[in-house]
């Protein structure tokens, strides 16, 4: 099974600073016939169900603000929130699709300082 | 607007029974891999297994294998999860969820359900 490690754990940001969540996978999820990264960003407040942020490692899923990006490549991703707001206060969990099981991180939980 | 209802969840005993379902509304259900995920209590999110559209491909994680089985009914537009030989381990919310549309299942899950709390206790 493909391990999805995310850190940190948990992180406090003021309101309006920058958030940065990484994940690392322990092979790569990078799919070099189509060279897409089999990795989403999801966000889960609480009582809700996770929601859908980012696929394909940076792609933005429609409706989501475009404070938050994905990025790298392989076996390092990173979810940054460029101007943290009060509503973005939630777990955030990394999702490799690459290989079954589709495994998750362990989530990181992010609050207002 | 994609609607996934689950239901079925409830409290049972340890090498009991239960069968989810999941109504699905809003969405071509025949054009989508489902999937369940799972949550224990306060912790994190766990993948369950997964359906491709006719129900010809089916995927499991390691820990459930040979006790849970998913299936559908696209004639009732519903997703199912039969659960046997339940542990205590098992106890957690279930989400019903939907997979990217794509003739794929190596797709990331852009709808979910509320989750239907199932309890395996004595």
């Amino acid at each position: 099974d493909i391990v999805m490690t995310q850190s940190p754990d948990s992180l406090a940001v003021s309101l309006g600073e920058r958030a940065t969540i990484n994940c690392k996978s322990s092979q790569s999820v990078l799919y070099s016939s189509n060279d897409a990264n089999y990795l989403g960003w999801y966000q889960q407040k609480p009582g809700q169900p996770p929601k859908l942020l980012i696929k394909w490692a940076s792609t933005r899923e429609s409706g989501v603000p475009d404070r938050f990006s994905g990025s790298g490549s392989a076996t390092d991703f990173t979810l940054t929130i460029s101007s943290l707001q009060a509503e973005d206060v939630a777990v955030y969990y990394c999702q490799q699709y690459y290989s079954i099981p589709h495994t998750f991180g362990q989530g990181t939980k992010v609050e207002i300082k | 607007e994609v609607q996934l209802v689950e239901s079925g969840g409830g409290l049972v005993q340890p090498g009991g029974s239960l069968r989810l379902s999941c109504a699905a509304s809003g969405f071509s259900f025949s054009s989508h891999w489902m999937n369940w995920v799972r949550q224990a209590p306060g912790k994190g999110l766990e993948w369950v297994a997964n359906i491709k559209q006719d129900g010809s491909d089916k995927n499991y994680v390691d820990s459930v294998m040979g006790r849970f089985t998913i299936s559908r009914d696209s004639a009732k537009n519903s997703l199912y999860l039969q659960m046997n030989s339940l542990r205590a381990e098992d106890t957690a919310v279930y989400f019903c969820a939907r997979g990217l549309s794509g003739e794929s299942g190596y797709r990331p899950i852009d709808n979910w359900g509320q989750g239907t709390l199932v309890t395996v206790s004595s």
